[in-house]
């Protein structure tokens, strides 16, 4: 079946980097685009990131552009998240989710969500 | 990119209806027909709902329904249902190429 799941997670100190993962599988995954999103322990989601279907187009929200990087690699079916400058605000759930179609413009909605993956900055 | 404005919470008595808004501006709702809604249930995933303002997704029954008008858009559910209770998020695309969610809704049935 359809499928994200993410890897990566865990607790890191203040200014720290950390690397998320997120594994597709039962779909063409270079056909799509696919999103990070957040969400702080509870509160809202919070849009991050999204990738096009090729890599090419790249898109981040004001709270993360120049701290945060999205990328894929399409013959591994796998897309990435890499965190740097971490922040105690920074501590959410993060979820990879993929796009309605290929992300390169428009807003088609996101219709595939993974379970998350829980970051800790201390 | 300001969070969308959504009211914190709306309630409503099994088999009513009820309608949940999400203010944005000119640069997101107001300027695309890119909204989209979102369920959560507690310790989940969220689920779109509806895509493109109005569009439902096989599998979202037809209670749920979506509008806009001017920067104002707005999630129906019509018939409440005791398993609609949940988080509700609108989405907007937006002028800048990026995507900005509402702050949440709590919809408790009565």
């Amino acid at each position: 079946q359809v499928q994200l799941v993410e890897s990566g997670g865990g607790v890191v100190q203040s200014g720290r980097s950390l690397r998320l993962s997120c594994a597709a599988s039962g779909f063409t995954f270079s056909d799509y685009g696919i999103h990070w999103v957040r969400q702080a322990p509870g509160k809202g989601l919070e849009w991050l990131a999204v990738i096009s279907y090729h890599g090419r187009n790249t898109f981040y929200a004001d709270s993360v552009k120049g701290r945060f990087t999205v990328s894929r690699d399409n013959s591994k079916n796998t897309l990435f998240l890499q965190m740097n400058s971490l922040r105690a605000e920074d501590t959410s759930l993060y979820y990879c989710a993929r796009d309605r179609k290929a992300a390169v413009a428009g807003g088609y909605g996101i219709d595939v969500w993974g379970q998350g993956t829980t970051v800790t900055v201390s | 990119q300001s969070a969308l404005t959504q009211p914190a919470s709306v309630s409503g008595s099994p088999g009513q209806s009820i309608t949940i808004s999400c203010t944005g501006t000119s640069s997101d709702v107001g300027g695309y027909t890119y909204v989209s809604w979102y369920q959560q249930h507690p310790g989940k995933a969220p689920q779109l709902m509806i895509y493109e303002v109005t569009n439902r997704p096989s599998g979202v029954p037809d209670r749920f329904s979506g509008s806009k008008s001017g920067n104002t858009a707005s999630l129906t559910i019509s018939g409440l249902q005791a398993e609609d209770e949940a988080d509700y998020y609108c989405c907007s695309y937006t002028t800048t190429s990026t995507w900005v969610f509402g702050g949440g809704t709590k919809v408790t049935v009565l």
